[in-house]
């Protein structure tokens, strides 16, 4: 069975420090993954996805991810905090099983203080 | 292009009602999402559709749930008899196909009284 697990449903930091956003999945093969963030009163966007070419994924706005296989983890990294930053993330894993549907963790509500 | 359409954007009901909530995909997009999103949480899968294939319907939470997915392009999500933890933003997203990345709608958000 496929699980995702984010750690931490709300993370808060300063503006211009590091963005750490922990996600650990389990599968049973090789996933695809996933970030996801959702803006205040706005849809779902991709942030990034880990395609097996690198284990180190650049996504948008400065926001990078990188698979650890033998930690079964995609941390979302950020250098330096923006305000326009705060936003709930999603990590998002194929299932391993059927179809290989998308499920998601339960998201980390990023606030970034001035 | 145009993204991912959902209507209505906003359903309020009495419990007890059937309602439907619509999915336009993206045009060529061969695989359909729906989830729920209920305050304060993550997103519940809910149904899959991949082409012509059966749908993944293992995420749905009672029979009263329940999608169809005519010509591999708009899809419908019924909820029978609702009830008040029904109440949830429902969303729905495609994609080219599976493992790609989805392309969410804005969501019905469904409130039952």
């Amino acid at each position: 069975a496929q699980s995702v697990t984010q750690l931490g449903s709300h993370v808060s930091v300063s503006e211009g420090a590091l963005v750490l956003l922990r996600c650990n999945y389990s599968s049973s093969v090789p996933p695809y993954l996933f970030w996801y963030v959702q803006y205040p009163n706005q849809g779902l966007q991709l942030l990034l996805k880990y395609t097996s070419a690198a284990t180190l994924v650049k996504g948008i706005n400065g926001f990078e991810a990188e698979f650890k296989k033998s930690e079964t983890s995609f941390h979302l990294t950020k250098p330096s905090a923006h305000m326009s930053d705060a936003a709930e993330y999603f990590c998002a894993v194929t299932r391993d099983t059927g179809r290989r549907a998308l499920t998601f963790g339960s998201g980390t509500r990023l606030q970034v203080q001035p | 292009g145009a993204g991912v359409s959902q209507s209505p954007s906003n359903k309020v009901t009495e419990k007890g009602k059937d309602v439907e909530l619509r999915c336009d995909p993206i045009s060529g997009h061969t695989a359909l999402y729906w989830y729920r999103q209920s305050l304060g949480q993550g997103l519940e899968f809910l149904i899959y559709f991949q082409g012509n294939s059966a749908p993944d319907k293992s995420g749905l939470p009672s029979d009263r749930f329940s999608a169809e997915r005519t010509g591999g392009s708009v899809s419908t999500l019924t909820i029978q008899r609702t009830q008040q933890e029904d109440s949830a933003v429902y969303l729905c997203a495609s994609s080219t196909n599976e493992g790609s990345p989805l392309h969410f709608g804005n969501g019905t958000r469904l409130t039952v009284t």
